[in-house]
């Protein structure tokens, strides 16, 4: 049974170019989040989408965050133009309505450095 | 400002002792809460969760407490074992319908000495 699956695993570009992080979730999962991960502020929600639909983006930290879910199995989330302030490690979640809806499912992260 | 804290970045613990993590929260309008386990180079993977209706709940060796009068809950772990050497977050959420939203601690590193 395949997990979330997040690509790349790793990315290293230099400021001020865009990065495009993607997100698979699970099959059948209609919540899908994206999360930062720092040392400073541990994990932090950036937006999440329930059915297709973004309902809580009050975590994008500025306009140069954005993300789409054009489909049920597929999400994005972009930064244009990149900081080095934005080195981090990105998770994607998912999980379905219901008793254990509390339960997220992560993928395995992006690593992301901005030289 | 940070709703869910977890004050100690790390903790060291024997192999075979109990090792109790710590997480308080601020918002009283939380009311589910759950801990994950985080391995290096992978994503969070939940451990257990709570509900305040109830202030104890055991999984194997795990169990966590919940002092809602506090705003304060506890992860223990009898006993430990090497393989549990991990980072362990601390979320909570309003249990809302339809509200899926969790609130992340900070993490603390669990090392267990063998």
């Amino acid at each position: 049974d395949a997990g979330v699956i997040q690509s790349p695993r790793h990315e290293v570009t230099e400021m001020g170019q865009e990065v495009t992080l993607r997100c698979k979730p699970i099959s059948g999962h209609d919540y899908l989040f994206w999360y930062r991960q720092t040392m400073m502020r541990g994990l932090e929600l950036l937006i999440y989408f329930n059915n297709n639909v973004p309902i809580d983006d009050s975590g994008m930290p500025e306009d140069r965050f954005s993300a789409k879910m054009p489909n049920a199995s597929f999400s994005t989330l972009k930064i244009q133009p990149s900081e080095p302030r934005d080195s981090a490690v990105y998770f994607c979640a998912s999980s379905s309505a219901g008793l254990s809806s509390y339960e997220q499912y992560f993928g395995p992260g992006t690593r992301l450095t901005v030289t | 400002d940070q709703q869910v804290k977890q004050n100690s970045p790390s903790l060291s613990v024997q192999e075979g002792r109990i090792s109790i993590l710590n997480c308080d929260y601020t918002n009283s309008m939380f009311d589910y809460f759950l801990w994950y386990k985080k391995y290096p180079a992978e994503g969070p993977t939940f451990l257990i969760s709570i509900s305040s209706i109830k202030d104890k709940n055991e999984d194997g060796r795990f169990t966590v407490f919940l002092n809602k009068s506090a705003k304060h809950l506890s992860l223990h772990i009898v006993p430990s074992q090497p393989g549990d050497s991990a980072v362990y977050f601390c979320a909570a959420s309003e249990s809302n319908f339809g509200n899926e939203k969790l609130t992340f601690g900070t993490g603390t590193r669990l090392t267990i000495i063998p």
